[in-house]
C-alpha cells in the first residue's frame, strides 16, 4: 500500500537537544510539507519541498531545519533553539503543488 | 497566519441529523480544500472546490463556495457516527504555489 510513514508516534527531547523527525513516502510524490499542529489549533507550516535538494521556509521556520536528499524522504530537526517544541508534527505530500495532500499519522513530541 | 476560520468551532448531533460547517478567508483563492481528522491521527483529504466553481459533491458530501462572500460550507449528510472527527478547511491563495493555509477546524460529535 502506498502511503506516507511518520517515526516515531512519540518522542521527547532534553533540554538543549537536537531531535530528528522521520518522514517517508512511497507515493512517488514531489513535494513534501512538515506542519506542526498546536491543540485546538489548525495547521501552521513549517517547511516544504517542491524537489529533491530543494526546500523553502514556512510561516514558522526559525527552530526548525530540514533536508530533501532522497525523493522519498524529507526528515525535520528539531533543534534546540526551538523554545517551545512541544507539538503534534505532521508530514504530507503531494504528486504536485497544486494536488491534494496526504498526510501521515504525525508524531507528537514532548519535552522532558 | 490563519487564513481559514471554520464556525462553529464544535457541533454536536445525532446520528442521521445533517451537519453543516461554515469556512471564511480574507484573500483571493485558487482553490479550497476540506480535510478530516480523526483524533492523534493524519488528516485525510475530503474534496476540493476551484475558485471557478460554486458547488460540488462526493457522496454525503457538499461542498458550496461563494467568492463574492469568501466563504464556504460544508454539508455531511444522514451523519453516522464514523463521522465524528474534526473537519478543516485549507485555501490556496491566488498567485501563491505550494502553501495551503488551514484554518483551526470544527470538531463535529455524531452521537448515536
Amino acid at each position: 500500500d502506498g502511503g506516507i510513514t511518520q517515526s516515531p508516534k512519540y518522542l521527547f527531547r532534553k533540554e538543549g537537544q537536537n531531535v530528528t523527525l522521520s518522514c517517508e513516502q512511497n507515493l512517488n510524490h514531489d513535494a513534501m510539507y512538515w506542519y506542526r499542529q498546536d491543540p485546538g489549533q489548525g495547521l501552521r507550516l513549517i517547511y516544504y519541498s517542491q524537489i529533491v535538494n530543494d526546500f523553502q521556509k514556512g510561516d514558522i521556520a526559525e527552530g526548525y531545519s530540514v533536508s530533501r536528499e532522497k525523493k522519498e524522504s524529507f526528515p525535520l530537526t528539531v533543534t534546540s533553539a526551538q523554545k517551545n517544541p512541544t507539538a503534534f508534527y505532521l508530514c504530507a505530500s503531494s504528486l504536485v503543488e497544486e494536488q491534494p495532500q496526504h498526510f501521515g499519522d504525525g508524531t507528537r513530541l514532548s519535552i522532558l | 497566519s490563519q487564513q481559514g476560520e471554520e464556525d462553529p468551532q464544535a457541533l454536536s448531533i445525532q446520528e442521521g441529523e445533517n451537519a453543516t460547517m461554515n469556512c471564511s478567508y480574507k484573500t483571493s483563492i485558487n482553490n479550497l480544500q476540506w480535510y478530516r481528522q480523526n483524533s492523534g491521527r493524519g488528516l485525510v483529504h475530503l474534496i476540493l472546490i476551484r475558485s471557478n466553481e460554486r458547488e460540488k459533491h462526493s457522496g454525503r458530501l457538499r461542498v458550496t463556495l461563494d467568492t463574492s462572500k469568501k466563504s464556504s460550507s460544508l454539508l455531511i449528510t444522514a451523519s453516522r457516527a464514523a463521522d465524528t472527527a474534526s473537519y478543516f478547511c485549507a485555501t490556496r491563495k491566488t498567485g501563491t504555489a505550494s502553501k495551503l493555509t488551514f484554518g483551526t477546524g470544527t470538531r463535529l460529535q455524531v452521537t448515536l
